[in-house]
């Protein structure tokens, strides 16, 4: 299996500041015939199910505020929030899809709060 | 518009097997390329992908959870059901089927969920 692996657990932000997230799989999910990373992040808030904010590392999900983007390669991604609002509040996924069809793990979800 | 909704016991005793239904709508598992996926979540804790169908039937499962599990579908229904046997109270979880984008395991429409309590 690859693990994700995200850092830190927990991060508390100011609100207009950059929050960072950062996640590392145990091997690459990049694909080397179409040069794709397979590495999505999702959001999700109490009570709700995790929505798709990000896929393929750094393609935004149709309706997701473009404060919120994704980079990296290989094994080491990173998900920013330039400019953090109050409704950003969550715990924060990334999952690793590689191979088609694909064996899926989550990294372990970082806790984003206001500072 | 596409929806799918979870359902099934809310409480199961260690060792019974586990039957949950996935309901959808908005979109068809005989079409090309696409799929139905199982995750769960434990409370406070964080995803695990369970089991993904497709429109061929292939399967697919997590590699720690395969011996308990097993996927299906029913086309004409638009269900997918997912039977988890010998449940143990670390089986406690709430339970999401989700719509993958395409044949890649990214999951774009998911249920609200089904919380699974597991305890004699």
């Amino acid at each position: 299996d690859i693990v994700m692996t995200q850092s830190p657990d927990s991060l508390a932000v100011s609100l207009g500041e950059r929050a960072t997230i950062n996640c590392k799989s145990s091997q690459s999910v990049l694909y080397s015939s179409n040069n794709k990373n397979y590495l999505a992040w999702y959001q999700q808030k109490p009570g709700q199910p995790p929505k798709l904010l990000i896929y393929w590392a750094s393609t935004r999900e149709s309706g997701v505020p473009d404060r919120f983007s994704g980079s990296g390669s290989g094994t080491d991604f990173t998900l920013t929030i330039s400019s953090l609002q109050a409704e950003d509040v969550a715990v924060y996924y990334c999952q690793q899809y590689y191979s088609t069809p694909p064996q899926i793990t989550f990294g372990q979800g970082t806790r984003l709060e206001i500072k | 518009q596409i929806t799918l909704k979870e359902s099934g016991p809310t409480l199961v005793k260690p060792t019974q097997t586990l039957t949950l239904t996935c309901t959808f709508s908005g979109f068809s598992l005989s079409t090309s390329g696409v799929g139905v996926g199982w995750i769960r979540q434990p409370p406070g804790k964080a995803l695990e992908w369970l089991a993904l169908i497709y429109w061929n039937d292939d399967k697919r499962y997590s590699p720690s959870l395969k011996s308990r599990l097993t996927i299906t579908k029913d086309t004409s229904k638009n269900q997918v059901v997912l039977t988890m046997t010998n449940m143990d109270p670390v089986d406690t979880a709430t339970y999401y089927c989700a719509l993958p984008h395409g044949p890649f395991g990214v999951f774009d429409y998911w249920g609200q969920g089904t919380l699974v309590t597991v305890s004699s």
